[in-house]
């Protein structure tokens, strides 16, 4: 079945220091979204990316979504501790229209 | 985006009973969708809640254990029937409304604990 891997798992940086997680779609994606969940609360949308190549910024956090829409990447310049959490990547199911399914997440944590 | 009140924010519960979560949006909103996250994991799936119609289950979920309902366009049910330790996680709703680059947005969650 389809499959959204996101690499690593888990990442400890040192504050200041810059973090980069990485989405792997089993599947050609029409878009891919990007959510960030702090420990204890709930996915918060951050971001969503359409285009082939596309790469979007907001802030410190680089977004891109890969030539073949397989795979996507966000980058985070320079972590502070708000950035702790974990940050998923969703691609629309090949099973129904505006169903997402959520890769496998990466949890950051900061270290002050 | 919407504004999503979900409650019980947390229960714990007796094995073989049910808890009905409810998923109240501040607006009409065209797509609801129900997930599960165990701890420390991903979200999964459960259902696509219709308004006015049967929900649609992902495979590995059924009517039968989590029946679902959405009677309008900013509510929605979902019962955990007949619960076991396994049944165990966080439960969350979400919206999103069709052809807006809003994301999706979810509920604060209900933590769920079977004993």
């Amino acid at each position: 079945g389809q499959q959204v891997m996101q690499i690593p798992q888990y990442q400890h940086v040192q504050e200041g220091e810059d973090f980069t997680t990485y989405c792997n779609s089993s599947t050609t994606l029409s878009n891919i979204q990007w959510y960030k969940q702090r420990p204890g609360g709930h996915p918060v949308f951050l971001i969503q990316l359409v285009k082939s190549g596309e790469v979007k910024k907001q802030k410190r956090l680089t977004f891109q979504f890969g030539e073949a829409k397989k795979n996507s990447s966000l980058h985070i310049t320079a972590t502070q501790t708000t950035d702790v959490g974990t940050y998923f990547c969703a691609g629309p199911s090949t099973s129904g229209t505006y169903k997402y399914i959520f890769g496998t997440g990466t949890r950051l944590k900061v270290l002050a | 985006s919407a504004v999503i009140s979900q409650k019980p924010s947390r229960d714990i519960c007796q094995r073989g009973t049910s808890l009905t979560i409810q998923c109240q949006v501040d607006s009409q909103v065209t797509m609801m969708f129900w997930y599960r996250q165990q701890p420390g994991q991903s979200l999964t799936l459960i259902a696509t809640a219709n308004q006015g119609s049967e929900a649609t289950y992902e495979s590995g979920f059924v009517i039968d254990k989590f029946p679902i309902s959405r009677p309008n366009l900013t509510f929605s049910t979902l019962t955990v029937s007949n619960m076991s330790p396994e049944d165990s996680s966080i439960y969350l709703c979400s919206v999103g409304h069709r052809g807006r680059d809003y994301g999706y947005t979810f509920g604060s969650g209900t933590r769920l604990t079977v004993v």
